[in-house]
C-alpha cells in the first residue's frame, strides 16, 4: 500500500521554462516533507524541504508547496536548467522516510 | 571526500549464498539506515540504527541482518539469497534526531545486487 503517490512518471520542459512535479499522500500523520534528486548510479541527494506548519519554503530556484487539507504538495522549478535532469523523489516524514516512486525531469536545452 | 560510502557498487550472485555489502559514512552522523529500491522503483526503509537502538521494518525477513562494528559503519548481511532479494540498496545517514524530527539523511551511491 504506497502511501505515496508521484503519478506523473516523467516530464518534459523546456530550459528557462517552470517544472512542477507533484505529489500525493494518504497519511494525515506526516508532519515533514522533504524532496530528493537523483541522479543514475548515484544515491538521492536531499533538496528542500517544507513542515507542515508552512505552506510554502523556497530556496533559490526551488519552491515547495504544501495543501494539507488535500495532502498534496509541489515542487516547482524556475527557471528549468538542463543540470536539473534527474529523478526526484517526494518524501514525508513519520519516523521514517516514505519515498514516492519517483518522476523523472528532463530539462530540454 | 564521499561522505557516504558503499562497497561494492555491483553485486552478482547465486541463489543461496551469504552476501555482505559495507556503508562507511565520514560526516559524524549518529544513525545510519539501509533502503532497498525494488524493480518498480519503490524506495523503502529496512532498517535504521544508531548506538542504542536498531528499528526494523517489520517485513524485511530475518535473512537481513545489519551490523554495525562502530558508529561509522553499518554493514548488511543476507543470508540465503532469493532471486526476489534483487534490488539496489542505499545506505544513508543522519544526525540523531531531535524531539523526533526528520534529520536530512545523506545517501550512498547504492549496491545492485543481482541474484541468478
Amino acid at each position: 500500500d504506497q502511501q505515496v503517490k508521484q503519478n506523473s512518471p516523467s516530464l518534459s520542459v523546456q530550459e528557462g521554462r517552470i517544472s512542477i512535479l507533484n505529489c500525493d499522500y494518504t497519511n494525515s500523520m506526516f508532519d515533514y516533507f522533504l524532496w530528493y534528486k537523483k541522479y543514475p548510479a548515484e544515491g538521492p541527494t536531499f533538496l528542500i524541504s517544507i513542515s507542515s506548519i508552512k505552506d510554502k519554503n523556497e530556496d533559490g530556484r526551488f519552491t515547495v508547496f504544501l495543501n494539507k487539507s488535500a495532502k498534496h504538495l509541489s515542487l516547482h522549478i524556475v527557471p528549468s536548467q538542463p543540470g536539473d535532469s534527474a529523478v526526484y523523489f517526494c518524501a514525508p516524514w513519520e519516523d521514517n522516510l516514505f519515498f514516492g516512486t519517483g518522476t523523472r525531469l528532463t530539462v530540454i536545452p | 571526500d564521499t561522505a557516504v560510502s558503499q562497497t561494492p557498487k555491483y553485486l552478482v550472485t547465486q541463489m543461496g549464498n551469504d552476501k555482505s555489502i559495507k556503508c562507511e559514512q565520514n560526516l559524524g552522523h549518529d544513525t545510519m539506515y539501509w533502503y532497498k529500491q525494488d524493480s518498480k522503483k519503490f524506495l523503502k526503509i529496512m532498517f535504521s540504527y544508531n548506538n542504542k537502538e536498531l528499528i526494523i521494518n517489520e517485513t524485511v525477513p530475518n535473512r537481513f541482518s545489519p551490523k554495525s562494528p562502530d558508529k561509522a559503519h553499518l554493514n548488511l548481511h543476507i543470508n540465503s539469497l532469493e532471486l526476489g532479494d534483487s534490488a539496489v540498496y542505499f545506505c544513508a545517514s543522519s544526525q540523531v534526531r531531535v524531539g523526533g524530527r526528520a534529520d536530512t539523511q545523506y545517501f550512498g551511491p547504492g549496491t545492485r545486487l543481482t541474484v541468478l
